[in-house]
């Protein structure tokens, strides 16, 4: 237990639907970071928060839409995805400074 | 782009040491040298982290070299439940867009009966 907890840990979606993953922390940090990890790849930073502010956007297509309504809480919102999207979603948080970050368990996302 | 070079995986007998060797030649003056593992499918652990000294905790220790240009994460007593991929990582001290944690394809160790 980390203290970063995502949902769902598994998701079914469609490529025609619209599904959202969650993470929250209640650790007091104040960045947050979604990142993508493909089958035998490493993770790829998708979005960075900081204060609720995204300040990094690596070139994610739009077809994933981030939304962090407060400090504690990051989504991913979903929509008309493609096969090649299926991956492990990881969420972690840190204070922003010389501190280590705290990893979710992921949401294993399957796209048919 | 990751900015550190480790071996693509190693082998470790139970109970011995695991040195696990990292470069990171073009290291900047405030950028410290994190290691995370992540054991298959879960979200990654942090390890340790340091800028120049050696550091220990009750995981394992990182040795860092004098000009900073390598570094060495060492699990004193390795046990099956260590098999993962280790990852080296330098990051700027803190703020900025370089903060950002960026990954490699780390070193797959391990831990043999």
């Amino acid at each position: 237990e980390t203290g970063v907890t995502q949902t769902p840990r598994h998701l079914v979606m469609g490529m025609t639907n619209k599904k959202s993953l969650k993470c929250e922390q209640h650790l007091g940090h104040n960045a947050m970071y979604w990142y993508k990890q493909s089958a035998k790849k490493p993770l790829e930073l998708m979005f960075v928060y900081n204060f609720k502010e995204q300040t990094e956007n690596n070139s994610v297509p739009s077809r994933f839409s981030p939304e962090c309504p407060n400090s504690s809480h990051l989504f991913l919102h979903l929509h008309t995805l493609q096969p090649e999207d299926s991956a492990l979603y990881l969420c972690a948080s840190d204070k922003g400074e010389d501190t280590e970050a705290f990893f979710g368990q992921g949401t294993r996302l399957t796209v048919v | 782009d990751a900015k550190t070079t480790q071996p693509p995986s190693m082998d470790c007998a139970e109970g011995r040491a695991a040195n696990l060797p990292c470069n990171h030649s073009t290291i900047s003056g405030n950028e410290y040298v994190y290691w995370y593992r992540q054991i298959h499918s879960q979200g990654p652990q942090y390890i340790i982290h340091g800028l120049k000294n050696n550091e220990t905790n009750e995981m394992a220790s990182l040795i860092i070299t004098e000009d900073r240009k390598s570094s060495t994460l060492i699990l004193p007593h390795a046990t099956l439940r260590d098999t993962a991929v280790y990852y080296c990582i330098v990051r700027v001290a803190s703020g900025g867009s370089n903060y950002k944690l960026t990954f490699g394809k780390g070193t797959l160790l391990t831990v043999n009966p």
